[in-house]
């Protein structure tokens, strides 16, 4: 059974750093791509960042761009987001989610259950 | 970068059809994905691809394409179908890889 499980989300003061991390498991890690995936309260989904298998191929969202930083470690079958510069509009709950692949269309076939970020002094 | 408009809310009465559509300019390059969103949950994948279901997601979703309007069918619509609902696709804009979001959409059954 596929699973990611957030962690490191928390009350964090503007200006301020944070790590989460994903942990997954049920599945071959290292040759999937992975995103990051906001969403404010009462709000819609904001894609954050993505990462390919390797982590040689990386992407962010202009909003966290130069602030936030995805990464990998596929010997610990973990994706990361160092968050810093946190701003009060970075507030949301925060899910990792894996890409899945068919006839050259990519999708995110599953979800973390997400680790709520608060931003505020 | 793109954006993908819904319809914020629309209702359906018990055992009838809804289609809630999302339309933007990259679903002219590339077919949209659909989640499902429950109060408290996480976003749940129901159709990807052309018109595909992942294991699992009953045969009463359907996806359809027609130029940049991506369409999400409910047919014949269970109570356990009220969620909020979002489309997404990549961003064909820019220079790099995004992905976009639609707005969202509420769907009530009555």
């Amino acid at each position: 059974e596929v699973q990611l499980v957030e962690s490191g989300g928390g009350l964090v003061q503007p200006g301020g750093s944070l790590r989460l991390s994903c942990a997954a498991s049920g599945f071959t890690f290292s040759s999937y791509e992975m995103n990051w995936v906001r969403q404010a309260p009462g709000k819609g989904l904001e894609w954050v960042s993505y990462i390919s298998s390797s982590g040689s191929t990386i992407y962010y969202a202009d909003s966290v761009k130069g602030r936030f930083t995805i990464s990998r470690d596929n010997a610990k079958n973990s994706l990361y987001l160092q968050m810093n510069s946190l701003r009060a509009e970075d507030t949301a709950v925060y899910y990792c989610a894996r890409v899945g692949w068919q006839n050259y269309n990519d999708y995110f076939d599953y979800w973390g259950q997400g680790t709520l970020v608060t931003v505020s002094s | 970068s793109s954006e993908l408009t819904q319809d914020p809310a629309v209702s359906v009465a018990l055992g009838q059809t809804v289609r809630i559509t999302c339309q933007g300019d990259s679903l002219r390059s590339y077919y949209a994905s659909w989640y499902q969103q429950k109060p408290g949950q996480a976003p749940v994948l129901v159709i990807y691809g052309k018109n595909n279901r992942p294991s699992g997601i009953p045969d009463r979703f359907s996806g359809s394409s027609s130029g940049n309007t991506a369409s999400l069918t409910i047919t014949g619509a269970q109570a356990e179908d009220e969620a909020d609902y979002y489309c997404n696709s990549r961003d064909s804009s820019g220079n790099h890889l995004n992905y976009v979001f639609g707005t969202g959409t509420k769907v009530t059954v009555l």
